[in-house]
């Protein structure tokens, strides 16, 4: 079964670092998303992406964070300089249109030092 | 307006049991309504969901109850297992672009054996 994968699993980073989060969605999907969740705490939409631009972003998504897909394969979420808040669990997650389910990776846990 | 509030936030269930968890919504926008299922340090997987127009949808052992008027819907899982310990979380999308989950707050679900 496809599924969505995400690189890597554990990242660890100094404040004010940039790092990147790379996601490959299921191959034949076109809607692609970004979710945080702090520990402990519920799933937060950050960014949906189509069509190879941003359709919607929460007030999380700010000045800091962009997206992109380099490829016809990756999708990233890169966040310039990272804070000690930036510290959550981030989610991929993709869906063949906007009607069907969104499928979530396994996460990368980010931890800003 | 955007908010799904969840309850209860811990459920504790014999083995056997009926588990039970309640979400309920304010925006009248939301037509989709998924249940996610998420084991420790992994991405939320979907187990099961429901649009407006059916009360019931049930699939093995999950049931999800909806009641429009009263912008509520609920979880039941019937038999309940130790393997079915995990965290679950109720989330609805709205019509319009992007379609971004709105998660609940959680339901942290403990079946002994």
């Amino acid at each position: 079964e496809p599924e969505v994968t995400q690189t890597p699993s554990h990242q660890v980073t100094q404040m004010g670092q940039e790092v990147i989060l790379r996601c490959v969605p299921i191959s034949n999907h076109l809607y692609f998303y970004w979710y945080r969740q702090i520990l402990g705490q519920k799933v937060e939409f950050l960014v949906s992406f189509y069509n190879n631009e941003i359709s919607e972003k929460s007030e999380i998504f700010d000045d800091q964070f962009s997206v992109e897909r380099p490829d016809g394969s990756n999708f990233t979420l890169k966040i310039r300089s990272t804070k000690l808040e930036d510290s959550a669990m981030y989610f991929c997650a993709s869906s063949r249109t906007e009607q069907e389910t969104q499928y979530f990776g396994p996460g990368t846990r980010l931890l800003v030092l | 307006q955007q908010q799904v509030k969840q309850s209860p936030q811990s459920l504790i269930v014999q083995k056997g049991g009926i588990s039970i968890i309640n979400c309920a919504y304010e925006n009248t926008a939301f037509d989709y309504f998924p249940w996610y299922q998420q084991f420790p340090g992994k991405g939320p997987a979907l187990l099961i969901a429901i649009r407006p127009d059916v009360s019931e949808k049930k699939e093995g052992r999950f049931t999800i109850s909806f009641n429009k008027s009263a912008k509520q819907f609920s979880l039941h899982i019937m038999d309940s297992q130790p393997g079915d310990s995990a965290t679950y979380f109720c989330a609805a999308i709205g019509r319009g672009s992007a379609r971004q989950l709105t998660f609940g707050s959680g339901t942290q679900l403990t079946v002994l054996p």
